[in-house]
Formats: C-alpha cells, sequence, structure tokens
C-alpha cells in the first residue's frame, strides 16, 4: 500500500468554483502534512501546511483528520492561475523525517 | 537570489555514460535532499543529508552516489546510465518547520 493516495483527476472547474481535494497516508504515526503545487515542467512549491485544527489561507483551507487519517483541500472562488497538480506531502520522523508525495491531483480551472 | 539552485537545467547524454548533477542551498538549511520525478510524475525521494551525514539512502542502485562537501551542497553522481534513468531530478533542502524547499530541477534524457 502506498504511504499516500491521492485521487488523479484531472479535475475539470469552471472560474469561481469551489473545489476539494482529499488525500489518505497510511502510517497514523505520521506527524507533519503539507500540501505543494506544482506547474507544468516545475518545482514543487509549499502552498501550505495543514494543522490539526485546520488552518486557512485566504482562498484555500486545508483539513486534517487523524482518527481516518486524510487531509483535505478546498480552493474557494478558483481562478485561472489555480490551474495545476497539488501534491499531498506526509512526513514520519520514525523513518528518519523522510517525506512521501502523493501522486498529485491535477486541477484545470476553465475560463 | 535563488534559494536552491541547480545545475544543470537539461542534461542530454548517451546510455553507459557517468554524469554529475549539482546542487546548491543559500537559505541556511541543514538538511538537504535529492528526488527523482518518473514520466508518471511520481516524487520520489532517494537520499537525504543532514550536515552533510548520509540520513535516508532509499532503494536506489549503487550507481547513484551523492556527495556533500559542506552543508549547502549536495552533488549527485550518476555512473553506467541507463535509459530507465532519464527522469527530472529535484534537488531540495529542508526548513525549520519541516517544509521543504526545491530547486528547479534536472531534466536527464538518456538515449
Amino acid at each position: 500500500r502506498k504511504e499516500v493516495e491521492q485521487d488523479p483527476g484531472p479535475f475539470n472547474v469552471p472560474e469561481g468554483a469551489t473545489v476539494a481535494f482529499n488525500c489518505t497516508y497510511s502510517n497514523s504515526a505520521s506527524q507533519s502534512f503539507f500540501w505543494y503545487r506544482q506547474d507544468c515542467r516545475k518545482e514543487p512549491k509549499l502552498l501550505m501546511s495543514v494543522y490539526s485544527s485546520g488552518n486557512e489561507d485566504g482562498r484555500f483551507t486545508a483539513q486534517l483528520n487523524r482518527a481516518s487519517q486524510y487531509i483535505s483541500l478546498l480552493i474557494r472562488d478558483s481562478k485561472l492561475s489555480d490551474s495545476a497538480t497539488y501534491l499531498c506531502v506526509v512526513n514520519a520522523l520514525h523513518t528518519g523525517n523522510q517525506f512521501y508525495f502523493g501522486t498529485g491531483t491535477s486541477l484545470t480551472v476553465i475560463p | 537570489d535563488t534559494a536552491v539552485s541547480q545545475t544543470p537545467k537539461y542534461l542530454v547524454t548517451q546510455m553507459g555514460n557517468d554524469k554529475s548533477i549539482k546542487c546548491e542551498q543559500n537559505l541556511g538549511h541543514d538538511t538537504m535532499y535529492w528526488y527523482k520525478q518518473d514520466s508518471k510524475k511520481f516524487l520520489k525521494i532517494m537520499f537525504s543529508y543532514n550536515n552533510k551525514e548520509l540520513i535516508i539512502n532509499e532503494t536506489v542502485p549503487n550507481r547513484f552516489s551523492p556527495k556533500s562537501p559542506d552543508k549547502a551542497h549536495l552533488n549527485l553522481h550518476i555512473n553506467s546510465l541507463e535509459l530507465g534513468d532519464s527522469a527530472v531530478y529535484f534537488c531540495a533542502s529542508g526548513g525549520t518547520y519541516n517544509e521543504q524547499f526545491f530547486g528547479p530541477g534536472t531534466r536527464l534524457t538518456v538515449l
């Protein structure tokens, strides 16, 4: 079983729509959680960390559910510039501070 | 100022050759990583160094040898290149809150 699983999509949504991505992780000892964004032919960039109480950054809201071992990302009022691949990342200290990346969810925002 | 830089950006070479990719970070981080992103876009860790010491060494052929002359540099040398080595290789460095900053990637094509 993969450490981190994501629905690859693609998600095609109109501008202004709200879209949500989920990600599940297999190891309950995982300690840090992140969402990264990767544009085509570019490097991944940190979008936001995910905290236990949930956190928001503008139009983006991240949630963590430790009991069910999933992480979510909600994007409100989608913009064309949100089109990218969104990577769920989990960090596990028990494996030497290793980071596990999901395969990513592709989002295209349509005018 | 580029936080994490890699050279070269593109590398096209013949099977059997030996090549190196260089990585430098000016963020003052103690931890650096090498990742491989294959054609299916899956990002997988290869190596992790903390303050010049090898921490993570995933199941990678021993043709791949990382070298860290100081904590700001982590180079990757690859011997006897094979077709399956074609991928994008990303260097990253680790921040205080476990976030990672990625270099722009090196697109390796083995012919």
